[in-house]
């Protein structure tokens, strides 16, 4: 099993429509969420950080239910200039004594006009 | 304006070569990781660099080699590499080197081509 896994798509979906993502994660003592962008052969982005209670900006909800070790991505009124990948990120960490940052496998989202 | 620098943003060598590439960073960020990319794959981790020593090696081939020479570069030296090595090279850095890393940045890449 993977460390951090993400359903890889391609998402199509048509402009103005709400769209989810899911990231699983194997190590139940992680505590740093964050989830990315990244377009085409650039570096990733940091889209936002996931906090215990849920967080949201603008458009964009990000989850975490750590009972059942997954971050969710809840995009809505999607934009043509939303599709990209979208990679989570966790820290797999162990102990607190240095930080091991682990994307996920990445999903490809195509926003269609 | 990116605030992690990688330089170069392309880089072609032989099998034979040694070369290096680099990154700076002056956030005064405690990580700094390096991170490979082949396409349409996600970055995976190469290695860590905690208060600018090494924490974590991935099983990296010794044919990579990094280095921290202090809290705001972070360089990687390559020798013999393998045509497969080709590749896009990401540095980032994070506030804090344990517990909490804050948000990592990451720079924009050397695209690495072995020939």
């Amino acid at each position: 099993r993977k460390e951090v896994e993400q359903d890889p798509g391609p998402f199509n979906v048509p402009e103005g429509a709400t769209v989810a993502f899911n990231c699983t994660y194997s190590n139940s003592a992680s505590q740093s969420f964050f989830w990315y962008r990244q377009d085409c052969r650039k570096e990733p982005k940091l889209l936002m950080s996931v906090y215990s209670s849920g967080n949201e900006d603008g458009r964009f909800t990000a989850q975490l239910n750590r009972a059942s070790q997954y971050i969710s991505l809840l995009i809505r009124d999607s934009k043509l200039s939303d599709s990209a990948t979208y990679l989570c990120v966790v820290n797999m960490g162990y102990g607190g004594a240095t930080n091991k940052l682990i994307f996920g496998t990445g999903t490809l989202l195509a926003v269609q006009p | 304006d990116t605030e992690v620098t990688q330089t170069p943003k392309h880089l072609v060598m032989g099998m034979t070569n040694k070369k290096s590439l680099k990154c700076e960073q002056h956030m005064g960020h405690r990580a700094m990781y390096w991170y490979k990319q082949k396409a349409k794959k996600p970055p995976e981790l190469m290695f860590v660099y905690s208060y600018e020593k090494l924490s974590i090696n991935e099983s990296v081939p010794s044919r990579f080699s990094p280095e921290c020479p202090n809290s705001s570069l972070l360089n990687l030296h390559l020798h013999a590499l393998q045509p497969e090595d080709s590749a896009l090279y990401l540095c980032a850095s994070s506030q804090e080197a344990a517990g909490t890393p804050g948000r990592p940045t990451f720079g924009e890449g050397s695209w690495l081509t072995v020939v």
